[in-house]
């Protein structure tokens, strides 16, 4: 089976950087997807890593590190905006379709 | 380009009731995933589907089913509807649904079983 590990809520000031943790334990790794949800709304992609290391895109960066079965998730300049919840999902297995953490409620406060 | 489109919006049935829900891929996607997401916690997979096939299916009871139409559309069925079943139904749409393949996902069904 797999088990996705991501903190239930956390909360920040708006302007500064936090890092959302995500653990995992699966077989089969292929690849590691971060989404955004805002609450009543779907999920919306932010990115997806399948190599160890730093991909960043413009606010928002996310760390893979295979061997350790982590990955975190970077926001710089918080915006009140950026109150959402955070999806970790890993994709494995033939199929590859992505198990989704519980996600992380991230409150932005002023 | 329209994005992937769910119908519909909201629905409310009583148990013992069944429901079809339906999902309209983004242009040019040919696979669809279902995920039922109940508050609180992450979408779970119900099924994928690629060029009408079944591709995978997730843990769930048989009273859950689907398919995909030749136009890539796709519906979700479900039977003899219990309490628990109330949740928020997302589709997903992907190119081809493996690899790289990012996943978009519609703005989901609302079902609540009374």
């Amino acid at each position: 089976g797999q088990n996705i590990d991501q903190p239930t809520e956390m909360t920040a000031t708006e302007g500064a950087i936090v890092q959302i943790n995500c653990t995992y334990q699966t077989s089969g790794f292929n690849g590691l997807f971060w989404y955004q949800q805002h609450a009543g709304e779907a999920p919306t992609f932010l990115s997806y890593n399948v190599l160890d290391g730093l991909e960043e895109k413009g606010r928002f960066s996310s760390f893979l590190s295979r061997s350790k079965g982590y990955s975190y998730l970077l926001l710089k300049e918080l915006q009140m905006k950026d109150s959402a919840s955070y999806l970790c999902a890993v994709s494995t297995g033939g199929s590859y379709i992505p198990t989704f953490g519980r996600g992380t409620s991230l409150i932005v406060h002023p | 380009d329209a994005g992937v489109t769910q119908s519909p919006t909201h629905l409310i049935k009583t148990r013992g009731q069944h429901v079809t829900l339906r999902c309209s891929p983004i242009s040019g996607h040919k696979s669809v995933s279902w995920y039922q997401q109940v508050l609180g916690q992450g979408p779970q997979f119900i099924f994928q589907y690629y060029e009408k096939e079944e591709r995978g299916r997730g843990n769930f009871p048989d009273r859950f089913s689907a398919r995909q139409f030749p136009n890539y559309s796709s519906e979700l069925n479900v039977n003899a509807l219990l309490l628990g079943d109330s949740a928020l139904y997302l589709c997903a749409s992907s190119l081809v649904g493996v690899g790289t393949d990012t996943q978009y996902f519609g703005p989901g069904t609302r079902l609540t079983v009374l």
